[in-house]
């Protein structure tokens, strides 16, 4: 299976500033098939980016992804106070689908 | 509006079965894949199942293979989870979740229901 480890574990940032967590794959992740998902307390996931860089319905433009083989990137432009929370990159190129460990965003 | 509901989550001992129910409403299962996904306390994601949108595929995780299975209801709009053979480990809230796209492939999910916890515990 394709392991996904995630980095930092948590991240401090202060509102207003960029964001910036990584995702590295175990083997190469083709077709573009990588998403990243964002989880409040008491909440289900929420579907953030596809396709490594496609945002999701409703998803605000300070949310964008890139990356490519085994290295991706979610990146927030300018944190809101909503934005805090724990985030999460998806692998769905090969059986099984896995997630990363997940990256605590917190408020410095 | 699309919306997900599960419900059969509760206490079992180890080695009983429960089986899980995701009500689905807002669309229609018959051309949608849908997946079962699960996070243990204070932990990570894990997916469990997958069944493609015209039924006839089905996947597992590594972990729940050959105890888990996985089926859906046309007629009632309901996603199924039967799990045999629990142990603590299976402990976790269970999420059901929606192929991002319909008539597909995905394998990318939105929306998740608001899950279900299944405790495992004598």
């Amino acid at each position: 299976e394709i392991v996904l480890t995630q980095s930092p574990a948590t991240l401090s940032v202060s509102p207003g500033e960029r964001a910036t967590l990584s995702c590295r794959a175990s083997r190469s992740v083709n077709n573009n098939y990588f998403a990243w998902y964002q989880q409040k307390p008491g909440q289900a996931p929420r579907l953030l980016i596809y396709g490594v860089f496609n945002r999701a319905t409703g998803i605000p433009a300070r949310f964008s992804g890139s990356g490519s083989g085994t290295e991706f990137t979610l990146t927030i432009s300018s944190l809101q106070s909503e934005d805090f929370a724990v985030y999460y990159c998806q692998q769905y190129d090969n059986w099984p689908i896995t997630f990363g460990q997940g990256t605590r965003l917190e408020i410095k | 509006q699309l919306q997900l509901v599960e419900s059969g989550g509760g206490v079992v001992q180890p080695g009983r079965s429960l089986r899980l129910s995701c009500a689905a409403s807002g669309f229609t299962l018959s051309n949608n894949g849908m997946h079962w996904a699960r996070q243990a306390p204070g932990k990570g994601l894990e997916w469990v199942a997958m069944i493609a949108h015209d039924g006839n595929s089905k996947y597992y995780g590594d972990s729940v293979k050959g105890r888990f299975t996985i089926s859906r209801d046309i007629s009632q709009n309901t996603l199924y989870l039967q799990m045999n053979s629990l142990s603590s480990e299976d402990t976790a809230v269970y999420y059901c979740a929606k192929d991002y796209g319909s008539n597909g492939w995905y394998n990318h999910f939105d929306p998740w229901g608001q899950g279900t916890q299944v405790t495992v515990s004598s």
